[in-house]
């Protein structure tokens, strides 16, 4: 089953507005990854959160992780058209065996 | 720098056909894994490799197989396609220190089976 689950599954917003999705996982973890998906690529890694920090930036990215609720959030500032893409957290598994599990994506479309 | 490369990229099969999917690796990465990802159910594992020479089951394993065929490689086999098996079906690789490992994918082969 899944391990991440986002909200919301789709989210339609206008340029320069800012954008926030979250997912919410149901075990302990030691990671959080959020990843972002262009229409017909890969996954592209955007951010990485351990389970002792709280709060996380990379330029128009800020993610925060809570882990007594089992959640995290990542909120992108000023958005661009060209942040139109679907954004998946990833969470590691408890026993640790290099894998990560996949939440299913939240669709984000930029309006210019 | 490719990166992972997967070919081929669309394929098509009829019901009981086997094929197996190539991945590629030039990052000199130990993990390597194989997703699948249908509309609205995100991407599952369907095996993994922790580092050359072992395999390990995901979440949906039926009806595959792989091979680490060296650090590079890795290779997602099919032996008797069926339709629920119509998807896109991602590799990719991961690197990292300790246990921290950020997933590097490709592109993707869009598999249809009739």
């Amino acid at each position: 089953s899944q391990q991440g689950e986002e909200d919301p599954q789709a989210l339609s917003i206008q340029e320069g507005e800012n954008a926030t999705m979250n997912c919410s996982y149901k075990t302990s973890i030691n990671n959080l990854q959020w990843y972002r998906q262009n229409s017909g690529r890969g996954l592209v890694h955007l951010i990485l959160i351990r389970s002792n920090e709280r709060e996380k930036h990379s330029g128009r990215l800020r993610v925060t992780l809570d882990t007594s609720k089992k959640s995290s959030s990542l909120l992108i500032t000023a958005s661009r058209a060209a942040d139109t893409a679907s954004y998946f957290c990833a969470t590691d598994t408890p026993s640790g065996t290099y894998k990560y599990i996949f939440g299913t994506g939240t669709r984000l479309k930029v309006l210019a | 720098n490719a990166g992972v490369t997967q070919t081929p990229k669309f394929q098509v099969l009829k019901t009981g056909q086997s094929m197996t999917l190539q991945c590629a690796q030039d990052m000199n990465h130990n993990s390597m894994y194989w997703y699948r990802q249908d509309p609205g159910m995100g991407l599952r594992l369907i095996y993994y490799s922790a580092s050359e020479g072992t395999t390990d089951k995901g979440e949906v394993p039926n009806g595959y197989n792989v091979s680490r065929l060296n650090k590079r490689e890795f290779s997602l086999r099919l032996e008797s396609a069926a339709p629920s098996q119509t998807s896109v079906y991602f590799c990719a690789s991961s690197g990292g220190t300790g246990r921290v490992l950020t997933q590097h994918f490709g592109d993707g082969t869009r598999l249809s089976i009739l």
